[in-house]
């Protein structure tokens, strides 16, 4: 069974960074690129970063270059989303997808809240 | 950058059609993807490659691409079709961008 599980969110002040993982399991990780989608309190999804499956190719949405930057570890399963320099308008709940050539299975999110 | 347009809402009784529409310059080149997201869950796939119904997808959910346009219906909508649903596809750079349509709230009542 696939699975995808978030972690690592939480509350940060403006400013501050957090770094959030993906557990995934049930799949081959190393074969699949993995998107990251956040989606603000009562708001609409959002695509935000997208990595290829050996981790040599990302791209962001323009609302987070320069301030996200995505990874993986494909030997511990595990796909990242490390956030800087966090905004209040980056408040959200994050969720990873699998992509294999769509975004198919998700995880149940992970609420970032930035906030003094 | 790439927008994807959806109506805010679209609202039917339950037995009715309800039609869902997504445009886009680049679904001229690009296939359109459905997902269902209900209160409190995380989004799920409904409709990929434009008019492909994944497994445990009722049949009566169905898709159609034309020009800049994709639709989603739902023949027969029932109450338990009652949910937001995005359409996403993929930017035409090459870079593999995302984007999500801003949503469409269902009603069935």
């Amino acid at each position: 069974e696939v699975q995808l599980v978030e972690s690592g969110g939480g509350l940060v002040q403006p400013g501050g960074s957090l770094r959030l993982s993906c557990a995934a399991s049930g799949f081959t990780f190393s074969s699949y690129w993995m998107h990251w989608v956040r989606q603000a309190p009562g708001k609409g999804l959002v695509w935000v970063s997208r990595i290829n499956n050996d981790g040599s190719s990302t791209s962001l949405a323009d609302s987070v270059k320069g301030r996200f930057t995505i990874s993986r570890d494909n030997a511990r399963n595990t796909l990242y989303l490390q956030m800087s320099s966090l905004r209040a308008d980056d408040t959200a709940v994050y969720y990873c997808a699998r992509d294999p050539g769509y975004l198919d299975y998700w995880g149940q999110g992970t609420l970032v809240t930035v906030s003094s | 950058s790439y927008e994807l347009t959806q109506p805010p809402s679209v609202s039917v009784s339950p037995g009715q059609t309800a039609r869902i529409t997504c445009s886009g310059d680049a679904l001229s080149k690009k296939y359109a993807y459905w997902y269902q997201q209900k209160s409190g869950q995380a989004p799920a796939l409904v409709m990929f490659e434009d008019r492909k119904r994944p497994s445990g997808i009722p049949e009566r959910f169905s898709g159609s691409r034309s020009g800049t346009m994709a639709t989603l219906t739902i023949s027969g909508a029932q109450v338990e079709d009652e949910a937001d649903y995005y359409c996403y596809s993929t930017d035409i750079s090459g870079d593999h961008r995302g984007v999500f349509g801003g949503g469409t709230k269902l009603t069935v009542l």
